[in-house]
């Protein structure tokens, strides 16, 4: 049981060039999101899911995009990166219970020069 | 609109002594709050929680104090260890819609030997 993976741990884009950081859950979670760390800073939503073919925005959706084919990934996709997507990326699950907690990836440091 | 705050970036406390960190929310509506560790280049942990009905939560050395009448809890760890320095993050939670967390920008707790 891995729990929640990311790839990758790191990533250096240019300005302008887009990417797919990768999500997958094996503990058959419906719940999946994506949150975004800044420096001294809380975790913001950025995207966020309740099941396969489902998908909705978060707080700071501007920027990314998303997608849900499976109960298992949920890739984020990063087109035309800036430097203000210079950040940590965290993708987290959770099971469908009332106050069931949210597991939490390893996460990927991303750098957009 | 920050609605869980941290208004404490850090902490320092002496190994053996009470560690206290605190959090201020503003939205009424959380059902549940949740405290998570983390360690530096790793995902957040779930470390404890308590539903909004209760006033404490107890789980070996740590506990939360809910006071919602002041909109404050706190999470408690006696003694501290300096296994325990880590950042600190407090979440609400709510039991609808899509689940997500709110989260404050966390303390950074040093424990001493």
């Amino acid at each position: 049981n891995a729990g929640v993976t990311q790839t990758p741990k790191f990533r250096i884009l240019k300005i302008g060039q887009s990417m797919t950081l990768q999500c997958a859950q094996d503990m058959n979670h419906n719940y999946m999101y994506w949150y975004r760390q800044d420096p001294g800073m809380g975790l913001k939503l950025i995207y966020y899911s309740v099941g396969a073919g489902i998908t909705d925005k978060g707080e700071v959706p501007n920027g990314y995009n998303v997608s849900r084919s499976t109960t298992e990934d949920f890739p984020l996709r990063l087109e035309l990166a800036a430097p203000s997507q210079t950040s940590v990326y965290f993708c987290a699950s959770r099971g469908t219970g009332g106050a069931d907690t949210q597991y939490f990836g390893p996460g990927t440091r991303l750098t957009v020069l | 609109d920050q609605q869980v705050k941290q208004n404490s970036p850090s902490l320092s406390v002496q190994e053996g002594r009470i560690s206290i960190l605190n959090c201020d929310y503003t939205n009424s509506m959380f059902d549940y709050f949740l405290w998570y560790k983390k360690y530096p280049a790793e995902g957040p942990t779930f470390l404890i929680s308590i539903s909004s009905i209760k006033d404490k939560n107890e789980d070996g050395r740590f506990t939360v104090f809910l006071n919602k009448s002041a909109k404050h809890l706190s999470l408690h760890i006696v003694p501290s260890q300096p296994g325990d320095s880590a950042v600190y993050f407090c979440a609400g939670g709510k039991d609808t819609g899509r689940r997500a967390l709110t989260f404050g920008s966390g303390t950074r707790l040093q424990v001493q030997p």
